[in-house]
């Protein structure tokens, strides 16, 4: 399937600070954008996800924004605390329910 | 529930040699995949299953076999590992009506 785009490789944000990290694709026919958080040692999990009739969708400190037009979507996480360091996946859904990633990014949250 | 279960968590393999790595749920999800995720490169699909018996090929197959006998289980092996299959695999499994996927915890695997 056609690539995610994902950006920045690696953050690293104060304590309480804002983390922003944005995803392109391609395939116009894509319309559901899951996140993925991975603790270190354990597998990814599923943390929002957004489908493509809707320009955003908030939980709690986790928003999720997509912008159709210009085929990409963003994570917003606000008031980062150290237990959002992780790595963050972005991605894309083909049929079959099949999840074509984003290479990842490392957030890191210094207190 | 436990969810998805992989077996082993680490091995290491000599060039040449042959596994079979585990994977079980407890869900009665009725899709399963295999991925594996290499430092920078996010995870890449392997083989997938859409139920008992329908197995099919996904980005990355080469050098890997798959077979789905029942719901629960979907055994990755590798017939003669070579050292561009060391990596981090992770089996997954969600309802067909679902697209959260829920993953195991990985299989470390070094070939040398």
């Amino acid at each position: 399937g056609e690539n995610v785009e994902q950006h920045p490789s690696t953050l690293s944000v104060q304590e309480g600070d804002s983390a922003v990290i944005k995803c392109t694709y391609s395939d116009s026919a894509s319309n559901y954008f899951p996140w993925y958080k991975q603790e270190l040692g354990k597998g990814p999990q599923l943390i929002i996800d957004i489908r493509s009739n809707v320009g955003e969708k908030k939980d709690q400190r986790i928003a999720v924004t997509l912008n159709k037009t210009a085929k990409h979507f963003s994570l917003h996480i606000t008031e980062t605390q150290p237990e959002d360091s992780a790595v963050y996946f972005c991605a894309r859904i083909e049929c079959g329910n099949k999840l074509v990633f984003g290479a990842g990014t490392i957030l890191r949250v210094k207190s | 529930n436990a969810g998805v279960t992989q077996t082993p968590k680490f091995r290491i393999l000599k060039i040449g040699q042959s596994m079979t790595l585990q994977c079980t749920q407890d869900m009665n999800h009725n899709y399963m995949y295999w991925y594996r995720q290499d430092p920078g490169m996010g995870l890449k699909l392997i083989y997938y299953s859409v139920g008992a018996g329908i197995t099919d090929k996904g980005e990355v197959p080469n050098g890997y076999n798959v077979s789905r006998s029942t719901t629960e289980d979907f055994p990755l092996r590798l017939e003669l590992a070579a050292p561009s299959q060391t990596s981090v695999y992770f089996c997954a499994s969600t309802f067909s009506g679902n697209t959260e996927a829920f993953f195991g915890q990985g299989t470390r695997l070094t070939v040398v």
